[in-house]
């Protein structure tokens, strides 16, 4: 069965670290991949996402995420983290069809 | 603005009852899906409809019932039969075409609990 990993539920930095939090996931073919964001009281929002091409994509807030397929990874990244990051994170993945699976969530809280 | 629209926020279930959660959204999207959002295991799939009248079973389907009479609204009813119903319920939407790319539109939630 198709599966989503993300290996931290809890991070906690300081203003201006850099963030990376890890998404891999256990699908061979095709994927289509998305980065997820809900902010505190706010809804689940589309940060960004990678169907095809260039496997850096850039998405809001200066985040990125680089695609590499040999690892089945899609890793968020973003150089400068602000305490407005602070937020629950989610990777998502569609191989296809309805059915999209996504991660178990990573709280980051930013401290000022 | 467009959007989907979910309520109440905050529901409250006796041990028993049936309750219907309400999901409406004003983007003419033609799919909608409800998930189920429990701390430490992100969102999983009760139910999602294609397109009006048509709805299928997801992965946490069991305890749960769904209509799809019109194209904006997609009401979840949580049964009696759903044991463990404490829950973020999610409510979301895409376009209708090449779902597999289509980032999913989302409400603000739903917080049901058993008193």
């Amino acid at each position: 069965a198709q599966s989503v990993s993300q290996h931290n539920h809890h991070v906690i930095l300081s203003e201006a670290a850099s963030l990376e939090l890890g998404c891999n996931y256990s699908y061979g073919g095709t994927v289509n991949l998305f980065w997820y964001v809900q902010y505190p009281g706010q809804h689940l929002q589309l940060l960004l996402k990678y169907f095809s091409g260039d496997p850096l994509v850039k998405g809001i807030k200066g985040f990125e995420a680089e695609f590499i397929k040999s690892k089945f990874s899609f890793n968020l990244r973003k150089p400068s983290v602000q305490w407005s990051d602070t937020a629950e994170y989610f990777c998502a993945v569609n191989a296809g069809g309805f059915k999209t699976i996504f991660g178990a969530g990573t709280r980051l809280f930013v401290k000022a | 603005d467009g959007g989907i629209t979910q309520s109440p926020k905050y529901l409250f279930r006796k041990e028993g009852q049936n309750v219907t959660l309400s999901c409406e959204q004003n983007l003419n999207h033609d799919a909608m899906y409800w998930y189920r959002q429990d701390p430490g295991q992100g969102l999983r799939l009760i139910y999602y409809s294609q397109i009006v009248n048509d709805f299928q079973k997801g992965d946490i389907a069991e305890g749960y019932s769904v209509s799809r009479e019109k194209k904006e609204s997609f009401p979840l009813t949580v049964t009696s039969a759903q044991k463990n119903p404490t829950a973020f319920y999610l409510c979301a939407s895409t376009p209708g075409h090449e779902y597999s790319n289509q980032p999913q539109h989302f409400g603000d939630g739903t917080r049901l609990s058993i008193l």
